[in-house]
Order: structure tokens, then sequence, then C-alpha cells
């Protein structure tokens, strides 16, 4: 069965380091999502990319944090300068319409020190 | 503001039992509901999906209800397993822009063999 696959499965970084979490879409999909959890809370949207743009952004996704699409199939999460409150699990997501099941990567686990 | 809830947070029951777990949202203008499993420490794996036309589906042991004018949702297990212990998250599609999910903080559930 396709799925969605995120590596690193966890990466810690130091405090104010750059940072690149990577995913594989599942091919032919077209929406593409970046959503994090922070232990014991919500999972949180992020940012939605479309049409190798993004569609919408959420608060959290500042100037310090970009996505790409590098390749056709890669799609990936930059955070330029990483801060303490960063660390939590990211999840990427994709879709195959808009109106169809979102489906989750195993995550990865972000820890700053 | 679009606002999910899950009621109750934690559920622990015996084997066999079947359950009912609760989802409620304050904005009735939705696209989609989708509900997932969460384990420990994993990413989401997407159990039902249903449209804000359909008032139900059905998968297995599993089946979800949706009343948007009422603002809720429900996710019924029937004779449930141990192998359901797992954290049942719902969330709503609530706009065409980009397709970003609202989540429910989830119900964790623990099935005592």
């Amino acid at each position: 069965e396709p799925e969605v696959t995120q590596t690193p499965s966890h990466q810690v970084t130091q405090m104010g380091q750059e940072v690149i979490l990577r995913c594989v879409p599942i091919s032919n999909h077209l929406y593409f999502y970046w959503y994090r959890q922070i232990l014991g809370q919500k999972v949180e949207f992020l940012v939605s990319f479309y049409n190798n743009e993004i569609s919408e952004k959420s608060e959290i996704f500042d100037d310090q944090f970009s996505v790409e699409r590098p390749d056709g199939s890669n799609f990936t999460l930059k955070i330029r300068s990483t801060k303490l409150e960063d660390s939590a699990m990211y999840f990427c997501v994709s879709r195959a319409r808009m109106n169809t099941e979102a489906f989750f990567g195993q995550g990865t686990r972000l820890t700053v020190v | 503001k679009q606002e999910v809830t899950q009621i109750p947070a934690a559920l622990s029951v015996p084997e066999g039992e079947n359950l009912v777990l609760n989802c409620s949202f304050t904005d009735s203008a939705i696209y989609n509901l989708q509900w997932f499993r969460q384990d420990p420490g994993k990413g989401l794996t997407s159990l039902l999906l249903i449209q804000s036309s359909q008032r139900e589906q059905t998968s297995g042991r599993l089946n979800a209800s949706l009343d948007k004018s009422s603002g809720r949702s429900t996710l019924y297990i029937a004779a449930s397993q141990p192998g359901d212990s797992a954290t049942y998250l719902c969330a709503l599609r609530v706009d065409n822009q980009g397709g970003k999910l609202i989540f429910g903080q989830g119900t964790e559930l623990s099935v005592k063999p």
C-alpha cells in the first residue's frame, strides 16, 4: 500500500541551527501539507502546498519556516534557526485531491537542545 | 473560529465491549470529517472519511456518523479488542483554499483483555 515516507525519524539539533525535514509523498498526490504535534497537545496545521506554491499557512509558519518540492517527488520543510519551542513531532501529509483522504507519514521527532 | 472537542479524553473498557467516541465542532460549515488512529509516538492512520453530504461511513468494526446540524460526529467501535488501544482523533476540513484539517485533542482508548 502506498505510504508517505519521512526522514529522519528522529533529529536532535542545537538551538539556532538549521534543520531540513524530508518527505516523499504518495505518488500522483497533488496536495501536500506539514503539521506538527507538540508533546501532549493537538495536531496543528503549518502549511499547505499545491501546484508548486504555498496555498495556505498558519500563524506558526513564520519567516523561519520554508517548504520546497525541489524535484517533483520530495517535499521538504526547512527551519532556518531552530528554537526550543520548535521541538515537536512533524508530520508530512499528502492528499490525492482536495476531497479525498489525508495520508500522514510516520513523523519526524525534532528535539531542539 | 472552528473548535473541535473530543469527549471523553480517556476511556478504558473491557475487551468485547461496544463503544462510542464523540467529536463535536462549533461551526457546521465543514467539507468533510476524518477519523484517525494514533499509536504512541507514531503517525496518524486514517480510519474513515465522511463527506459533508454523507451521514455515515463503515469499515469493518468501525462506523462513523456525521450530524452537521448539531455539530457532532461519533465513532462506533464494535466488539473492541486490545489491539484497538490507541488515541483516536477527529479532524475537520473547513475550507477549499488549502484543505487544512483542524483536529480535536483525541480520546485515548484502552481495551483491557
